[in-house]
C-alpha cells in the first residue's frame, strides 16, 4: 500500500547547527507534500508545503527539496533557535483524492 | 472563524463503554477526516468523509463509526471502547480544489 517512510525519528543539533529531515514515499501518484510542525500537547500546525512542479521552495529558514525520481523530499531548517524543538511530520497525497499519508515523525531538539 | 473544534479535550473510558468524539468546523470545507496519533506512528487516517452524506474508510478504521449528516459536523462514535484505542484523535478538514489540511486541538482518550 502506500507508505511514506521518514528519517531521523530523532535529531538532536546545537543552537545555530541546520538540521535535516528526510521523508521517501511509495505512490508515484502523490503530487503534494505537506510539512507540518507539532509542539508538545498542540496540533500539527502546517509550515511550508511542495508542489510536484517545484523542486525547491524557501521560506526564511526553511526549505524543502523534492526529487520526483527518487520519491524522496526532505525538510532543511538552517540557523536552528530552541523554538524549532519540536515533532516535524512530512506527508504526501495526490490532488482530488483528498488523502493524505503520513511519515512517522521526527523529534527535533534544538540544544543551547 | 472557530476554524476546527473538537469536544471533549479529554476524556477517560472503561473498556466496553460507548462515546461520541465530536468535531465541527465553520470554514465550509467539504472534506473532513479522523486521524488517530499514537506514539512513533504517526498520524493514521480513521474515517474521513468528501462532503454531507459520505464517508469512506481510512487505514485503520476498525471499532469506529463516522457519519456526516451536515457540512460542519463530522462526528467519531467508539460504540465498545477497548485498551487499544487509547490515543490522541485529530479531527481535520480541507476545503474542496484546496491542498491545506487543518486540524483540530485534538482529544487524548484513555481506556481503562
Amino acid at each position: 500500500g502506500e507508505n511514506v517512510e521518514q528519517h531521523p525519528s530523532t535529531l538532536s543539533v546545537q543552537e545555530g547547527d541546520s538540521a535535516v529531515i528526510k521523508c521517501t514515499y511509495s505512490d508515484s501518484a502523490s503530487n503534494y507534500f505537506p510539512w507540518y510542525k507539532q509542539e508538545l500537547g498542540k496540533r500539527p500546525q502546517l509550515i511550508i508545503d511542495i508542489r510536484s512542479n517545484v523542486g525547491e521552495k524557501k521560506d526564511q529558514r526553511i526549505a524543502v527539496t523534492l526529487n520526483k525520481t527518487a520519491k524522496h523530499f526532505s525538510l532543511h531548517i538552517t540557523e536552528t533557535q530552541p523554538e524549532d524543538s519540536a515533532v516535524y511530520f512530512c506527508a504526501a497525497s495526490s490532488s482530488g483524492t483528498y488523502k493524505y499519508i503520513f511519515g512517522t515523525g521526527t523529534r527535533l531538539k534544538v540544544l543551547a | 472563524n472557530a476554524g476546527v473544534t473538537q469536544t471533549p479535550k479529554f476524556q477517560v473510558l472503561k473498556t466496553g463503554q460507548s462515546m461520541t468524539l465530536q468535531c465541527a468546523q465553520d470554514m465550509n470545507h467539504e472534506y473532513m477526516s479522523w486521524y488517530r496519533q499514537d506514539p512513533g506512528m504517526g498520524l493514521r487516517l480513521i474515517h474521513y468523509s468528501v462532503g454531507a452524506g459520505i464517508t469512506d474508510q481510512g487505514e485503520v478504521p476498525n471499532g469506529y463509526n463516522v457519519s456526516r449528516s451536515t457540512t460542519e459536523d463530522f462526528p467519531l462514535r467508539l460504540l465498545s471502547a477497548a485498551p487499544s484505542q487509547t490515543s490522541v484523535y485529530f479531527c481535520a478538514s480541507l476545503a474542496a480544489g484546496a491542498d491545506t489540511q487543518y486540524f483540530g486541538p485534538g482529544t487524548r482518550l484513555t481506556v481503562l
